[in-house]
């Protein structure tokens, strides 16, 4: 069966430390991969989209990078500060049963940035 | 640039009523998006409407329903509620068709007592 997962266990990491979150899929074929920051209550913000023909992406102290082999994404935070502290979620774009695709997301990790 | 907006904040209904929830996406985007988050869960896709017109939906029951008006509103209609529809239900637009960037409103917490 299709799945996207990301750890579900909290990451704590250190302020000023790189944080490396792992989305890994199966059964899919994306064609791309973003990854979402979503705080308590709120709705999800956008932060990176990578294609299949990318190896990696950055924005400011984001990278993220997309293996279409290993099917998997690793989204890391350099310089990690309290405020990055969220759960981070991964989205691929896949094929539902109705034939068109859709974006799904993982359930996401949550992030804890200790000062 | 305003944002995606989403009304209610909150709605509280009892079991077998309907609740319409509503969203209104960026200027400009002609993608709306809905999604069911139930609490500690992930995102659900429920509906994704463009043009006007209904082009996906999730794995939900018929009484999940919805429509986007010209002006690319959206509203999401769950009839004869259950208790485990009470979640945080949010909107999202994009500018094309299926895989860009989304963007999210707020959400509407929907409890079902």
């Amino acid at each position: 069966s299709q799945k996207i997962e990301q750890n579900s266990e909290a990451l704590n990491i250190q302020e000023g430390k790189t944080a490396t979150l792992t989305c890994n899929y199966t059964n899919y074929s994306p064609a791309y991969l973003q990854w979402y920051r979503q705080d308590p209550g709120r709705g999800p913000v956008f932060l990176l989209l990578i294609r299949e023909n990318e190896k990696e992406k950055r924005k400011e102290r984001l990278k993220v990078t997309f293996d279409t082999t290993l099917k998997q994404s690793l989204f890391h935070i350099t310089a990690s500060q309290p405020a990055d502290s969220a759960t981070y979620l991964c989205a691929l774009d896949i094929i539902r049963d109705t034939g068109r695709r859709a974006l799904t997301f993982g359930s996401g990790t949550r992030l804890q940035v200790q000062p | 640039e305003a944002g995606v907006t989403q009304s209610p904040t909150h709605l509280i209904k009892t079991r077998g009523q309907q609740a319409t929830l509503r969203c209104s996406p960026i200027s400009g985007h002609t993608s709306v998006y809905w999604y069911q988050q139930a609490l500690g869960l992930g995102l659900q896709f429920l509906l994704w409407y463009d043009e006007g017109e209904e082009r996906n939906r999730g794995n939900f029951p018929p009484r999940f329903s919805g429509r986007q008006f010209p002006n690319y509103s959206s509203e999401l209609n769950v009839n004869a509620l259950e208790l485990e529809d009470s979640a945080l239900y949010l909107c999202a637009s994009s500018w094309g068709q299926g895989t860009y960037e989304q963007y999210f409103g707020p959400g509407t917490r929907l409890t079902v007592t």
